[in-house]
C-alpha cells in the first residue's frame, strides 16, 4: 500500500492565485481528513469526509476555502484567492469507519503565499 | 474548551532516560480512542500508539506506553529507553463518536546527549 499520496509536495504561489491542493487516500478506507498545520495554532481539522460526503466543514476559515471528494480515491483542497495568511502545511489523513488506530496521514503540502 | 490538553510545551530528558508525555482529554462519549503520534523535524506525521476507551489493557508498542487512566482523562505517553531519535514533536489525539480527530496543541521533546 502506498499510504496517503499528497501532491504537490512545496507550492509558492503569488498572493491572490488559486491553489489545489490534492490527496489520493488508502484504498478502502472511509474516511477524509484535511488539516492545517501553524507554529501558531498547531493541528487544525478543516474538514472531514465520510463515503465522499462531507460530513463537518466547521474548521473551513472561510468562504476562500472549499474541499471536494469527487471518488473514494481522490480529494482537493482549493484556496481562491490565496493569501499570505494561509501559508501552512496541509495534510490530508484518512481512516476506515471501524478502524481503531487505522489513521495515516499523507506527507503533506508546505504551501507558501508570498 | 480544548478537547486534548498537553500541559508540556518542551522536555529535555538525558538520552536512556524514561520521558512522560502528559496529555489529558475531554469527553462525554463512552466510546473514544486515543492517539499519539511522532512529528520530527522532517515533518511527517508518524502514529506512535491507539488506545480504545473499551481496551481493559495499556497499549504498548516497543518502547511507547500509553498510561491509560480512564477516570482521570488521562493518556499519557511513556516511552522508555530515551534515544536522541527521539527528539521531536509529541501530538495526543482524540477521536469521538463522530469518528472526528482532534489533535491537542502538542509537546516538543529535546533528547540530550
Amino acid at each position: 500500500d502506498a499510504g496517503v499520496i499528497q501532491s504537490p509536495r512545496h507550492e509558492v504561489t503569488e498572493m491572490g492565485q488559486e491553489v489545489t491542493l490534492r490527496c489520493k487516500p488508502i484504498s478502502g478506507h472511509d474516511y477524509l481528513f484535511w488539516y492545517r498545520q501553524t507554529m501558531m495554532r498547531g493541528l487544525e481539522l478543516l474538514i472531514y469526509f465520510n463515503n465522499n460526503v462531507p460530513i463537518d466543514d466547521s474548521g473551513m476559515p472561510e468562504d476562500r476555502f472549499s474541499a471536494k471528494m469527487p471518488n473514494a480515491s481522490f480529494s482537493t483542497l482549493k484556496i481562491q484567492p490565496s493569501e499570505p495568511r494561509d501559508s501552512a502545511v496541509y495534510f490530508c489523513a484518512s481512516s476506515r469507519r471501524d478502524g481503531g488506530g487505522d489513521y495515516t496521514f499523507g506527507s503533506g503540502t508546505r504551501l507558501t503565499v508570498v | 474548551a480544548q478537547k486534548i490538553t498537553q500541559t508540556q510545551p518542551g522536555m529535555f530528558v538525558q538520552e536512556k532516560e524514561a520521558v512522560t508525555l502528559d496529555c489529558t482529554y475531554d469527553t462525554s462519549d463512552p466510546s473514544y480512542g486515543l492517539f499519539w503520534y511522532k512529528q520530527p523535524s522532517s515533518g511527517e506525521m508518524i502514529f506512535l500508539i491507539y488506545q480504545g476507551s473499551y481496551d481493559q489493557q495499556n497499549a504498548t508498542e516497543g518502547r511507547y506506553s500509553l498510561n491509560f487512566q480512564k477516570a482521570r482523562k488521562s493518556a499519557n505517553l511513556v516511552i522508555s529507553a530515551s534515544q536522541l531519535g527521539d527528539s521531536a514533536m509529541y501530538f495526543c489525539a482524540m477521536r469521538e463518536r463522530d469518528d472526528k480527530i482532534i489533535f491537542g496543541k502538542g509537546t516538543r521533546l529535546h533528547i540530550l546527549p
